[in-house]
């Protein structure tokens, strides 16, 4: 049974630049939410998809933006890099939209920005 | 949004100890699960238990939705029981609908 993927693991960009991360969701899942996690703290959510569309979205800014394929997969898309985006970003699937169905997380991506 | 705390923020143990580590919540949820983080970040699925108590080997969950707590036990604890453990939940209705919000984790050291 096929877990939770995410790509790339690791990531380093400046300022400014745009950033691409990938996730493909558990066998049988069909919602993605996305996480940010800053060094010593909890993740934070920035938003979930369903049947490809946000579904619901945490306090960050339009340059976080997201894209569900019809196969579930997803991508988290940031423009205009910052040095506060330097995070671990984490994926989790669900069965069926909401966070009331147990999440499972992906490994995630370690994103650096200098 | 939901207020999660998590208590202690640190705990050190010796190998064989046992602990209990708690999360309050501040409204009512639909969803409360219990995770590890290990040293490469990776969230591991320890209990989804919105109420009532579970049990998995060494460790067991206890969720009083009705007090808005929950209890996770870990008994003779084992050096690779290291790591931060988070608690998260979601509530079913209003502004808090469909999001997952964490605690700010326990960071336990399990030494030999």
């Amino acid at each position: 049974d096929a877990g939770v993927t995410q790509s790339p693991t690791h990531l380093i960009k400046t300022r400014g630049q745009q950033v691409t991360l990938r996730c493909s969701p558990k066998s049988g899942h069909d919602t993605v939410s996305w996480y940010q996690q800053a060094l010593g703290q909890g993740p934070q959510f920035i938003f979930q998809y369903y049947e490809e569309e946000e579904r619901q979205r945490g306090n960050f800014p339009d340059r976080f933006s997201g894209h569900q394929f019809p196969n579930y997969s997803s991508e988290l898309n940031v423009n205009a890099l910052l040095l506060g985006d330097s995070a671990l970003y984490l994926c989790a699937s669900s069965l069926a939209a909401g966070a009331a169905n147990e999440q499972f997380f992906g490994p995630g991506t370690r994103l650096t920005v200098l | 949004g939901i207020q999660v705390e998590q208590s202690p923020p640190d705990l050190i143990l010796q190998e064989g100890a046992n602990s209990t580590l708690r999360c309050n919540f501040s409204d009512s949820v639909n969803n409360l699960q219990w995770f590890h983080q290990n040293p490469w970040g990776q969230l591991i699925n320890l209990f989804y238990i919105p109420s009532g108590t579970k049990q998995n080997g060494r460790l067991s969950a206890t969720t009083v939705a009705t007090e808005r707590y929950s209890l996770l036990y870990i008994s003779s604890s084992q050096t690779t029981d290291s790591g931060v453990y988070f608690c998260a939940v979601a509530a079913p209705r209003g502004y808090n609908f469909n999001k997952f919000y964490f605690g700010s984790g326990t960071k336990l050291n399990v030494k030999p």
